[in-house]
């Protein structure tokens, strides 16, 4: 049972260029949402978060986007740099409750061109 | 403090040995988190520590695994008579208690001959 689904196993963008990478999820109880960027043979880096009470949330080039009522959420990289070139989690967690495991979902391989 | 730090960073072993995995987490945290991924999957969460305390456990830690975090300091995890469906990446995490998110070691490379 996959809570946490990123339908898009890749994404190819240009240097500069906008990327939108996709998230849904299906347990209405997550309420903490969180991406994470990960190289090869490294651990994932944490990237930005957003609680289920905002439907945005900024950090420089970092965008995350919420919308509950379709359980999705987006991460908006701009302008995107081949440095971004890595794979992309969604995470999820129950916030509020007594604990804070994350699920995750499968990734997306981000390729930025320069 | 330099961060989540995982030893070692690459194990090879045969199949039906022992072994373990040591973590040091950040040390201000109070809460430590093992996980487990495999190619082309997202981690997957095994089990966590609130201090000393292991609070959770997931379906997946079958009784050949076993954690522990001794002194709430550093955590060990042991994986008994190996078997090749125990090649993976092992993660370890740490948070504070309610903190934004929890910061990820670089993983240990398991692979299972």
């Amino acid at each position: 049972d996959q809570q946490v689904k990123q339908n898009s196993p890749s994404l190819s963008v240009q240097e500069g260029r906008i990327s939108i990478l996709n998230c849904d999820y299906t347990n209405s109880m997550f309420d903490y949402f969180l991406w994470y960027k990960k190289y090869p043979a490294e651990g994932p880096t944490f990237l930005i978060s957003i609680s289920s009470i905002k439907d945005k949330n900024e950090d420089g080039r970092f965008t995350v986007f919420l919308n509950k009522s379709a359980k999705h959420l987006s991460l908006h990289i701009v302008p995107s740099q081949p440095g971004d070139s890595a794979v992309y989690f969604c995470a999820a967690s129950n916030y509020g409750g007594a604990t804070n495991k994350l699920i995750f979902g499968t990734g997306t391989l981000l390729a930025v061109q320069p | 403090d330099t961060g989540v730090s995982q030893d070692p960073r690459h194990k090879i072993t045969k199949r039906g040995q022992n072994v373990t995995f040591r973590c040091d987490p950040i040390s201000e945290h109070n809460r430590l988190y093992w996980y487990r991924q495999t190619l082309g999957q997202g981690p997957e969460f095994l089990t966590y520590f609130q201090n000393e305390a292991q609070l959770e456990k997931s379906r997946l830690l079958s009784d050949r695994f076993s954690a522990e975090r001794p002194k709430g300091s550093f955590s060990t995890l042991e994986i008994q008579r190996t078997e090749q469906g125990d090649s993976a990446m092992y993660l370890c995490a740490s948070s504070f208690l309610g903190g934004e998110g929890a910061f990820f070691g670089q993983g240990t490379r398991l692979t299972v001959v």
